[in-house]
């Protein structure tokens, strides 16, 4: 079946700009995640959506990174005034959530950001 | 909160031999420790994942074991191939309700050499 998909796959920005990214995540996974990964180093947490909500917000880095999802499906990351150090890839995962406990997550192919 | 050490950084073997990576973690309540593998300018992609109540799980080449005294976890691969080249990354969760987040290692590159 169709994974988590991600777009852009690329953007390039002028510092200052806003940017929106989008992830699209597998169909009736309940639970969704941001990650940021920095060149050469590992997977940083975002923000975690369960349904709509987002229980755990405690990576996101200021108050210019904010995240919404809708109808329990797309989320969309947003980064206000952009700075050159919020080049990175933006990874998006899904997974299926029985009871208390979440199962596996599956990334996406990721968003290049790069700011100029 | 949970941190995690993932050694060596940079991993060259000839092929057809075994490769060993090696995580700690911090959090002794953690209790899922899951394996991904990116390759270039893709996702990362789960290969392999164990629960703090099992110390060892294989699949074909790939196992990890898990020592929950030690808090470390480490990941073989046998008879390692040309496609294992990649950069593998360790995982640790703390399986609470409402707090998921996975604190992933900084990586292994791993370069297997034909």
């Amino acid at each position: 079946g169709a994974g988590v998909s991600q777009s852009p796959s690329n953007k390039v920005t002028e510092k200052g700009k806003d940017v929106e990214l989008r992830c699209d995540p597998i169909s009736g996974h309940t639970a969704l995640y941001w990650y940021r990964q920095s060149l050469g180093q590992g997977l940083e947490f975002l923000i975690y959506f369960q349904g709509n909500s987002a229980p755990d917000k405690s990576g996101l880095p200021s108050d210019r990174f904010s995240a919404e999802r809708t109808g329990g499906s797309v989320s969309t990351l947003t980064i206000q005034r952009t700075q050159q150090e919020d080049s990175a890839v933006y990874l998006c995962a899904s997974s299926f959530q029985s009871g208390e406990a979440t199962d596996t997550q599956y990334f996406g192919p990721g968003t290049r950001l790069t700011v100029l | 909160g949970e941190n995690v050490e993932q050694h060596p950084s940079t991993l060259s073997v000839q092929e057809g031999d075994s490769a060993v990576i090696k995580c700690t973690y911090s959090d002794s309540a953690s209790n899922y420790f899951p394996w991904y593998k990116q390759e270039l300018g893709k996702g990362p992609q789960l290969i392999i994942d164990i629960r703090s109540n099992v110390g060892e799980k294989k699949d074909q080449r790939i196992a990890v074991t898990l020592n929950k005294t030690a808090k470390h976890f480490s990941l073989h691969i046998t008879e390692t191939q040309p496609e294992d080249s990649a950069v593998y990354f360790c995982a640790a969760r703390l399986s609470n309700f409402g707090n998921e987040k996975l604190t992933f290692g900084t990586g292994t590159r791993l370069t297997i050499i034909p």
